[in-house]
């Protein structure tokens, strides 16, 4: 079946740095990727949309300077949080789908912690 | 705007009892996909069930079953035998037939399995 590798499984960071969540499709050409943030005990929410070659489709309220997504190519796709801050503490997660394709294939999460 | 609603936030169930959770959702499309999402406690997002909306038979997994009332915009998740495993939050989820169109979670609901 379809996997998406994502990394790190943990991250934790100083306040003011930076830090990259890779998300790769390992079997299949993942034509559109989708990130979301998720706290404990609540829903996924949608942080934005990427889709290969093409500049990502960020949510109402999400601040693309502060989450930088790139696709360029049609198996990975990453998430940059820029001059993270405690409040960017939460876990994201990314999945994938191919063109046409039903059904859409989750990463494994990352645990980011800001301090 | 699509939404999807799931009134139940925590759910219990005695082992190799049966459960139902519920699930209602709004849309003015006629073709779409309902899927359940189920995230145990290492928080990796697993499909349980999905179902395509022109199609009038429930899914079944092994399991799991749904009930789809198209005309009431309900899609409930029948648990038969539940086993410890089942424990985690079920998330229910809608996306349009459009290829790589984004999905729409419902808040969850948590079940637990009681021995």
């Amino acid at each position: 079946g379809a996997v998406v590798s994502q990394h790190p499984s943990r991250v934790i960071c100083k306040s003011g740095t930076s830090v990259k969540i890779e998300c790769r499709s390992l079997d299949f050409q993942a034509t559109t990727m989708f990130w979301y943030r998720q706290f404990p005990k609540q829903s996924l929410m949608l942080m934005a949309t990427s889709n290969e070659g093409s500049k990502a489709t960020y949510e109402q309220g999400v601040e693309k300077d502060k989450f930088l997504i790139n696709h360029a190519s049609l198996t990975l796709s990453t998430l940059t949080v820029t001059s993270a801050h405690p409040e960017d503490s939460s876990f994201y997660i990314c999945s994938a789908t191919a063109q046409g394709a039903f059904g859409y294939t989750f990463g494994s999460g990352t645990r980011l912690t800001v301090v | 705007a699509q939404t999807v609603t799931q009134s139940q936030p925590e759910m219990s169930v005695q082992e190799a009892e049966t459960v139902t959770l519920s699930c209602t959702y709004d849309t003015s499309e006629s073709d779409y996909y309902l899927f359940w999402y189920k995230q145990p406690p290492s928080r990796q997002m697993i499909l349980v069930i999905r179902q395509e909306a022109y199609k009038q038979q429930n899914a079944t997994e092994n399991r799991f079953s749904v009930n789809f009332q198209k005309a009431a915009k309900s899609f409930s998740l029948k648990i038969s035998d539940s086993q410890l495993g089942d424990a985690a939050m079920y998330f229910c989820a809608y996306r349009r037939k459009t290829s790589g169109s984004r999905l729409t979670f419902g808040e969850g609901t948590q079940l637990t399995v009681n021995p």
